[in-house]
This record gives C-alpha cells, sequence and structure tokens, in this order.
C-alpha cells in the first residue's frame, strides 16, 4: 500500500466543469509533485512545492491550478479543459526537494 | 534538455533468465539517477536510488550501476519472475530534483 494517497481514483468531468484532485501524505515530507502521465508515455513533472512554497512550475497552462494549504496536503484544481488533458496525474512527495520521492497511485483523470 | 532513452522498449523472458535492461542520457550533469517500476494503472515504486558519487546499487536480486561519464545506467534482474512483469523506468534527476523520465521497458516474465 502506497503512502501517498490520492483522490478520487477515477474522475470524469465535461469541458466546463470545476474539479479537484488531492493528494495526501502523513510522513512528514515538506516536498511535494504533480505529475501528468499520458497513456502509454512516461510522467512528466507539473508543479514541485518545497515547504508549502511553489518551487517549480513547468509552464502549465493556467486551467491547471495547484494549491499546498498545509505540509500534509497538495491539491491540484482543474478548470474548463480540454480532452487532450485526460491522463493518470500521479502526486509524489518526498522528505525535502533533493531527496527520493514516493508516489501514491494517481487519479485517472477523463475530460468529455 | 535532457533525453532519456530505454532499450528494450518491450522484453518477454521465461522465468529464471537473468536480464538487463538499459538507460541512457544525454545531459551528464545530473544528480543521481533513480530505476522505478510501474505496474498497469498503478503510480510508480522505487526500486533503486544510484547517488551521483556511487557506481551501482543492490537490493536483493536487482542491482543497478550508473556511469554518468558515458550517460548510460543498467539495471539488472536476477532470476527473473512473473510478479517482476512490469513497465520499469529510468530516471535521472536533474539539478532541483527534477526527474526526466525515460518511455520505460515493458517487461514480460511467463511463468
Amino acid at each position: 500500500d502506497t503512502e501517498v494517497t490520492q483522490t478520487p481514483k477515477h474522475l470524469v468531468m465535461g469541458m466546463t466543469n470545476k474539479k479537484s484532485l488531492k493528494c495526501e501524505q502523513h510522513m512528514g515530507h515538506r516536498a511535494m509533485y504533480w505529475y501528468k502521465q499520458k497513456a502509454k508515455k512516461p510522467p512528466e513533472l507539473m508543479f514541485v512545492y518545497s515547504y508549502e512554497k511553489l518551487s517549480i512550475n513547468e509552464s502549465v497552462p493556467s486551467r491547471f491550478s495547484p494549491e499546498c494549504p498545509n505540509s500534509s496536503l497538495l491539491n491540484l484544481h482543474l478548470h474548463a479543459l480540454q480532452p487532450e488533458d485526460s491522463a493518470l496525474y500521479l502526486c509524489a512527495s518526498s522528505v525535502r526537494q533533493n531527496q527520493p520521492q514516493h508516489f501514491g497511485d494517481g487519479t485517472r483523470l477523463s475530460i468529455l | 534538455k535532457q533525453e532519456v532513452t530505454q532499450i528494450p522498449a518491450a522484453l518477454s523472458v521465461p522465468e529464471g533468465e537473468n536480464l538487463v535492461l538499459n538507460c541512457s542520457f544525454t545531459d551528464s550533469a545530473i544528480y543521481n539517477l533513480q530505476w522505478f517500476r510501474q505496474d498497469p494503472g498503478k503510480g510508480l515504486t522505487s526500486l533503486l536510488l544510484i547517488q551521483s558519487s556511487q557506481r551501482e546499487q543492490t537490493s536483493g536480486r536487482l542491482n543497478a550501476s550508473l556511469d554518468k561519464s558515458s550517460g548510460r545506467s543498467t539495471l539488472y534482474i536476477a532470476a527473473s519472475q512473473p510478479g517482476d512483469s512490469a513497465t520499469y523506468l529510468c530516471a535521472p534527476w536533474e539539478y532541483g530534483n527534477k526527474l526526466v523520465f525515460g518511455a520505460g521497458t515493458i517487461l514480460r516474465v511467463k511463468s
């Protein structure tokens, strides 16, 4: 069982909907990450938070809005997504930004 | 821009075989290198982390080596088992802890 918990496991939404993905860890890690993984492709980094502050934004479109309200929780707010945004969204955490990352099982997102 | 290539793209072997998965990367200025496995529809499980000052790491039946100067890493799996069937991903760390993933090797071990 993974120690990084992502909810929901599956999400289907229309292009006009607003939804959020949630990621939690209780390992005391202070760095958290969002990745996007398209089918049969490797994960691609989207955002990095270090000590609850946004550290890296890989030029992600503004329809994806990350939020780190505390050291255990990372959200990804979604609005006006496109069909090409359908993917597996993975969350990861690490003790600090230069330590090994632990991944959750992901949220599989489908945009209608 | 770092580019990571993994060979072979897919591999099917009978149970018990020893096998080698290859990873090459274009920018040798990496911090560390990590190998992961991913089961279908699941997240990533870290297998081995090789720090930049190390040449190899071992865990059970797994051994990974790193040659930064030539931009290569290999993952050796001894006595393969059906439970080893998964996609194996190589990920060099760029400075700032940015992982850059290869496309992976899909491994199937037949019983």
